[in-house]
């Protein structure tokens, strides 16, 4: 499985767009992009995935650059609620795989 | 309401005192999943399971088992607790692999 590497910290203004990276440089064909988030302790929560053409949903924009070695999630109008651990993963989406986090960015968001 | 739900979601132990945490969910999901997280090193995947009777080690598997007689149930055993099993442990279901997983809330673990 792809290794991803994150920001450990960024912080974002409320009503702003919040932009976190991700970088996935030996992302393989059959690899998604995942991102989820943590707040406080609590389980993790999914919030979009893509494989190479831009997704958006109600929660977030997620931007794939062509090439497939990097990623940007987008938080449209950060809130303070929005203030989480955000995980990228590079994983196909076969069950027979497993599943690497890695540690995260911290996103803060400031009044 | 679609859920998975962990038992206990706190627990003090002993070393060497077998316990069980237990992991069920109600969406019918085919995989799923347990992780650990200790500070400054994110979630780290410790067993997963593709389906009945279908398990493989994820990152960190030593020190513990798991079994999954039923689609619902997947339970993380500790044979022999040692205190650097102390962590946060999550149990996860989707559909397929990472797509969408669902996790439950969490159970705090200390081994003294």
């Amino acid at each position: 499985d792809a290794k991803t590497t994150q920001p450990p910290s960024m912080d974002c203004a409320e009503g702003r767009a919040a932009n976190l990276p991700c970088n996935h440089s030996t992302i393989s064909g059959n690899e998604y992009v995942y991102w989820y988030r943590q707040i406080h302790s609590q389980g993790p929560q999914y919030i979009i995935h893509g494989l190479k053409n831009n997704e958006t949903n109600e929660m977030a924009s997620l931007i794939i650059t062509e090439d497939r070695k990097s990623s940007t999630l987008i938080l449209p109008h950060a809130t303070l609620r929005d203030t989480a651990v955000y995980y990228c993963i590079a994983a196909p989406k076969s069950s027979a795989s497993k599943i690497i986090f890695g540690s995260g960015t911290r996103l803060s968001i400031r009044p | 309401e679609a859920q998975v739900t962990q038992n206990p979601r706190y627990l003090i132990t002993v070393t060497g005192k077998k316990l069980t945490v237990t992991c069920s969910q109600n969406m019918n999901h085919e995989y799923m999943s347990w992780y650990r997280q200790d500070p400054g090193l994110g979630l780290r995947q410790i067993y997963y399971s593709m389906n009945v009777e279908v398990t493989d080690k994820g990152d960190v598997p030593e020190g513990y088992k798991v079994s999954r007689k039923e689609k619902r149930n997947f339970p993380l055993i500790l044979e022999s607790p040692s205190p650097n099993q102390t962590s946060l442990y999550f149990c996860a279901s989707s559909r397929q692999g990472a797509e969408t997983q669902y996790f439950g809330p969490g159970t705090r673990l200390l081994v003294l």
